[in-house]
């Protein structure tokens, strides 16, 4: 049978609701900061990546922010929709040249109610 | 971004078995990677497919276990050998298009099953 994985830390919210959702990253070397959304049954999807020079960048309907001194990074979803329904991953770049060692958190699911 | 494919979807292996996952990106690449997503799991990295050359191996991940191949710029494949149920997973191949830095792109995955 299927093994038993992590529970995932759930985030609920009503539609049209603004949804945060929260990263801890480890590595203070981390240089480049990506966050992913995740469909059942599908690869992660790219949504918005932010660097270590910045602590904020927006996209559509998107926002992430960037803490390097406590080492923390959030999504902020506006007007959250149906389909914003996943599991949302933060992965870090450890940087240092090492192009693509993207190292990802636990994910988050986020279940928006109509 | 890059389109990517993977073959096959899914699927269901019997133990001892092994199973090669094609990964095809509709242009050039500059890297290729390969993940693992066990189930309810994040993702965690098994290697670098190296264009040409052996690929390179994160640490818990071996060649003869999963061998890997990348014989051009838009193509890599992964083998899973003598499958046990423990390697029941999700298999993701990304890639970093030309001109992205860092950027990594998904393809949908290939879901496994071992019995």
């Amino acid at each position: 049978g299927e093994s038993v994985g992590l529970h995932l830390p759930t985030l609920s919210v009503q539609e049209g609701d603004n949804s945060i959702i929260n990263c801890a990253y480890s590595n203070s070397a981390s240089d480049y900061f990506i966050w992913y959304k995740q469909e059942s049954g599908k690869g992660p999807q790219f949504i918005i990546d932010i660097r270590s020079n910045m602590d904020k960048r927006q996209g559509q309907r998107v926002t992430v922010l960037l803490n390097k001194t406590v080492k923390h990074l959030s999504l902020q979803i506006a007007a959250t929709q149906p389909g914003d329904s996943a599991v949302y991953f933060c992965a870090e770049n450890i940087g240092g040249g090492s192009q693509g060692n993207l190292i990802f958190g636990k994910g988050t699911k986020l279940s928006v109610k109509p | 971004s890059a389109v990517i494919s993977q073959k096959p979807s899914r699927d269901i292996c019997q133990r001892g078995t092994s199973l090669t996952i094609q990964c095809q990106v509709d242009s050039q690449v500059t890297m290729m990677f390969w993940y693992r997503q066990q189930p309810g799991q994040s993702l965690t990295l098994i290697a670098t497919a190296n264009q040409g050359s052996e690929a390179t191996y994160e640490s818990g991940f071996v060649i003869d276990k999963f061998p890997i191949s990348r014989p051009n710029l838009t193509f890599s494949t992964l083998t899973v050998s003598n499958m046990s149920p423990e390697d029941s997973s999700i298999y993701l191949c990304s890639v970093v298009p030309r001109g992205r830095w860092d950027e990594q792109f998904f393809g949908p995955g290939t879901r496994l099953t071992v019995l």
